[in-house]
């Protein structure tokens, strides 16, 4: 079955700076790549995805890149904001069902 | 999207009862499913819900300790069983809105039980 790896597991950033989440996936017929944001005590929130068609995807502040050949995709957040502290998880499609990473805290500090 | 209304948002039960959650969407959909949180971890897929089927177990999970029904297109509940201090956890009901197998999911709120 599909393994997610996900890195960093913490990551404290500065306001105003970027945030980089990475993920490797392990069954090379994925094709669906979702990211989630978690914050206390809610259920987590589709922010962006992206189809094995694609490179690159943006939105706004946050973008995904796929690299299918290496199986890894990121999640780049850009100018920080406190807000944007949550935890993180990535996931991929495999037999019709997702498989999450393990996920990141993401710390912005003012 | 959907929006996703679980219930009870918070429970604190007792070692050895039982207690069910519900799970209504505002739109019908095919495909529904229950996720457990542990606390601090990822989420781990229990079980895939479709109206008019048995629902379907992942490995590590039993219809006896999770029994859900499914007994309409917008509506699902979950049922954790003889509950252990184990069983504390955050349930996630999700649903699929794009498409069987688009794997785009959308969650509830989720429940979060603690057995004492």
């Amino acid at each position: 079955g599909e393994n997610v790896e996900q890195h960093p597991s913490t990551l404290s950033v500065q306001e105003g700076d970027s945030a980089v989440i990475k993920c490797t996936y392990s069954d090379s017929a994925s094709n669906y790549f979702p990211w989630y944001k978690q914050e206390l005590g809610k259920g987590p929130q589709l922010i962006i995805d992206i189809r094995s068609n694609v490179g690159e995807k943006k939105d706004q502040r946050i973008a995904v890149t796929l690299n299918k050949t290496a199986k890894h995709f990121s999640l780049h957040i850009t100018e920080t904001q406190p807000e944007d502290s949550a935890v993180y998880f990535c996931a991929a499609n495999s037999w019709g069902k997702l498989q999450f990473g393990a996920g990141t805290q993401v710390v912005v500090t003012p | 999207s959907a929006v996703i209304s679980q219930k009870p948002s918070r429970d604190i039960c007792q070692r050895g009862t039982s207690l069910t959650i519900q799970c209504q969407v505002d739109s019908q959909v095919t495909m529904m499913f229950w996720y457990r949180q542990q606390p601090g971890q990822s989420l781990t897929l229990i079980a895939t819900a479709n109206q008019g089927s048995e629902a379907t177990y992942e490995s590590g999970f039993v219809i006896d300790k999770f029994p859900i029904s499914r007994p309409n297109l917008t509506f699902s509940t979950l049922t954790v069983s003889n509950m252990s201090p184990e069983d504390s956890s955050i349930y996630l009901c999700s649903v699929e809105t794009s498409g069987i197998g688009s794997g785009e999911l959308f969650f509830g709120e989720g429940s979060r039980l603690t057995v004492l």
